[in-house]
């Protein structure tokens, strides 16, 4: 089966300026999540998508990051205006739902965030 | 929120012997534990995961022990090999999470040919 598709692989901004990163999960799978990665740290959820409804955002920046996913199938993380600290690998998981079982993340390849 | 601790943050083996990598955990509904593997710049891959019904799970090489008692897990890898050099993740999902994981710092594993 295909895997997670994200893009683009590489970015490289300045500070204040805006960013947008696309996610295409692997077909059939309801649940997808938004991590940030940064250098020599473990991956960390951002926003968790159930269908196109958000489980959990709480660990979204809200002043600067948005993410949506509309049709239930594509999502979108943006940041407006990015900040030095925002430079990370941007990761897009997703996973199947199967009532109260837990179930295998796959994951994208990543976007790559540089903030100038 | 959940916390994980993993230890150490880099390890190095030579071919043929053993790694161990050891994770804490803090949220006692915690139920799930899957452990990944990153290659330089690619993306994580699950590599064993244990659900807390279970003390211990072993796929060829590579076996992982829980302890709810005292919230730790760890993974073991036997008879290492140079494609065994990965950063390696461990994580915790709450069960009143939904499937949300949450990782550990992550252990740079290298295997000396």
């Amino acid at each position: 089966e295909a895997g997670v598709a994200q893009s683009p692989r590489y970015k490289i901004i300045e500070k204040r300026q805006s960013v947008a990163f696309w996610c295409n999960p692997i077909s059939g799978h309801a649940t997808l999540y938004w991590y940030q990665q940064i250098l020599g740290q473990g991956p960390k959820l951002l926003i968790q998508f159930q269908n196109n409804g958000v489980v959990d955002d709480s660990q979204l920046p809200k002043d600067r990051f948005s993410a949506e996913r509309l049709k239930g199938v594509d999502s979108t993380l943006k940041i407006q205006p990015a900040k030095l600290e925002d430079s990370a690998v941007y990761l897009c998981a997703s996973s199947i739902v199967a009532g109260g079982q837990y179930n295998e993340q796959f994951f994208g390849p990543g976007t790559r965030l540089t903030v100038l | 929120g959940e916390n994980v601790e993993q230890h150490p943050s880099t390890l190095s083996v030579q071919e043929g012997d053993s790694a161990v990598i050891k994770c804490t955990y803090s949220d006692s509904a915690s139920n799930y534990f899957p452990w990944y593997k990153q290659e330089l710049g690619k993306r994580p891959q699950l590599i064993i995961d244990i659900r807390s019904n279970v003390g211990e799970k072993k796929d060829q090489r590579i076996a992982v022990t829980l302890n709810k008692t005292a919230k730790h897990f760890s993974l073991h890898i036997t008879e290492t090999q140079p494609e065994d050099s990965a950063v390696y993740f461990c994580a915790a999902s709450p069960i009143h999470t939904g499937n949300q994981f949450y990782f550990g710092t992550g252990t740079s594993l290298t295997v000396i040919p």
